[in-house]
């Protein structure tokens, strides 16, 4: 059961152009979205992160987008450099059942073409 | 200030074995986690550790247990190794938890033939 889901698992963008990630999730008890970017032979990094009361959060160059009737999040990169090709994952946390659970989506490779 | 330190950082080990990972976390971090990345799955939550007690735990078999000494380094241990468990093992350390932002360490390559 993939809680998180990231359907594209690559993505190729112009530099200079936006990119535009995307994330959906199915329980709505989420309360808390995180993106992370990885190198390879590195660990993820984290990006930025959306709390449930928002629907926007804006760090830089990289804006999250946060739709809770759709269960679907964006992270948008303007403009796009070559230095953000990367896998990026999306995360949801939540409290569930007096645990505190977090699930990462399978992530999407960006790469950003000169 | 240092990062998250993982070792080793690659292992070959054969089916039925067992292996121990270590995480050593940024200095000042009570909290540690561990993760499964497979090219399929992504990045799968396997537990957590804060001041030495398991606080959080993934859907993984009891084959896969850790600990978290008072200086908050932490290891994992996975017994009966199987081919499955192939994978990128991922440790990150936070202040409060990984609920926040953390940071992870360069991970453990860990190949099961």
């Amino acid at each position: 059961d993939q809680q998180v889901k990231q359907n594209s698992p690559s993505l190729s963008v112009q530099e200079g152009r936006i990119s535009i990630l995307n994330c959906d999730y199915t329980n709505s008890m989420f309360d808390y979205f995180l993106w992370y970017k990885k190198y390879p032979a590195e660990g993820p990094t984290f990006l930025i992160s959306i709390s449930s009361i928002k629907d926007k959060n804006e760090d830089g160059r990289f804006t999250v987008f946060l739709n809770k009737s759709a269960k679907h999040l964006s992270l948008h990169i303007v403009p796009s450099q070559p230095g953000d090709s990367a896998v990026y994952f999306c995360a949801a946390s939540a409290a569930i059942q007096g645990a505190q659970k977090l699930v990462f989506g399978q992530g999407t490779r960006l790469t950003i073409n000169p | 200030k240092a990062g998250v330190t993982q070792t080793p950082r690659y292992l070959i080990k054969t089916r039925g074995q067992q292996v121990t990972l270590s995480c050593s976390p940024i200095s000042g971090h009570r909290s540690v986690s561990w993760y499964q990345q497979t090219p399929g799955q992504g990045l799968q939550f396997l537990f957590e550790y804060f001041s030495e007690t398991q606080r959080n735990k993934g859907n993984f078999p009891g084959r896969f247990s850790g600990r978290q000494f008072s200086n908050s380094r932490s290891e994992m241990n996975v017994s009966t190794l199987e081919l499955g468990d192939s994978a990128l093992y991922l440790c990150a350390s936070s202040l409060t938890g990984p609920y926040n932002e953390q940071f992870f360490g360069p991970g453990t390559r860990l190949t099961v033939l």
